[in-house]
């Protein structure tokens, strides 16, 4: 049962313009919500995270939008830089049990 | 400061055998956690140490798996009696638990294991 969603396993977006990264998710306890970036051969590191009593917030070039109603959350990127190109991962926790549940993953490939 | 570190970087072992993987959290870092990554997949949560308390081995998919951590820091992964499908990358992460604790997660390199 897979609970948090990635539906598209790869973007690929030009350079400057916006990517959108989408996740959707099933348990509706999730109340925190977490995006990682992944590069080849590294560990996830930690990019962007949103409480569910919120439904926006913005770092730098990131935001993340959450709909609860929809179950449905997503990241932009804007604009996109060939940096970004890396794997991005969702993950939802219930706060006070710790572990993460993550999405399959979201393969963005930014072109120059 | 030094971030999660994981030994070794690639395992190669053949089914049957048993492996170890280590992971060195960050200093001061009081939780502990096992994921693995399947090719294709998400990671999938194995096990989770608080301090003291009894760890959280709901994810874990068999008796065949099982971690410790000593001391509060180094925790080790045993996979005992390896299948092929154990290979995975296997990634290790701290965080330090306190009242303002967002849930962020700081992730080791992995350990791919690949059993033969």
């Amino acid at each position: 049962d897979q609970q948090v969603k990635q539906n598209s396993p790869s973007l690929s977006v030009q350079e400057g313009r916006i990517s959108i990264l989408n996740c959707d998710y099933t348990n509706s306890m999730f109340d925190y919500f977490l995006w990682y970036k992944k590069y080849p051969a590294e560990g996830p590191t930690f990019l962007i995270s949103i409480s569910s009593i919120k439904d926006k917030n913005e770092d730098g070039r990131f935001t993340v939008f959450l709909n609860k109603s929809a179950k449905h959350l997503s990241l932009h990127i804007v604009p996109s830089q060939p940096g970004d190109s890396a794997v991005y991962f969702c993950a939802a926790s219930v706060r006070g049990a710790q572990k993460l549940v993550f999405g399959q993953g979201t393969r963005l490939t930014i072109n120059p | 400061g030094a971030g999660v570190s994981q030994s070794p970087s690639n395992k190669v072992t053949e089914k049957g055998k048993d492996v170890e993987l280590r992971c060195d959290p960050i200093s001061g870092h009081t939780a502990l956690y096992w994921y693995r990554q399947s090719l294709g997949q998400g990671l999938e949560f194995l096990i989770y140490f608080q301090g003291n308390s009894a760890p959280d081995k709901s994810g874990l998919p068999s008796d065949r798996f099982s971690a410790e951590r000593t001391g509060g820091s180094v925790s080790t992964l045993t996979i005992q009696r390896t299948q092929q499908e154990d290979s995975a990358v296997y990634l290790c992460a701290s965080s330090r638990r306190s009242s303002g604790s967002n849930g962020e997660q700081f992730f080791g390199p992995g350990t791919r294991l690949t059993v033969l």
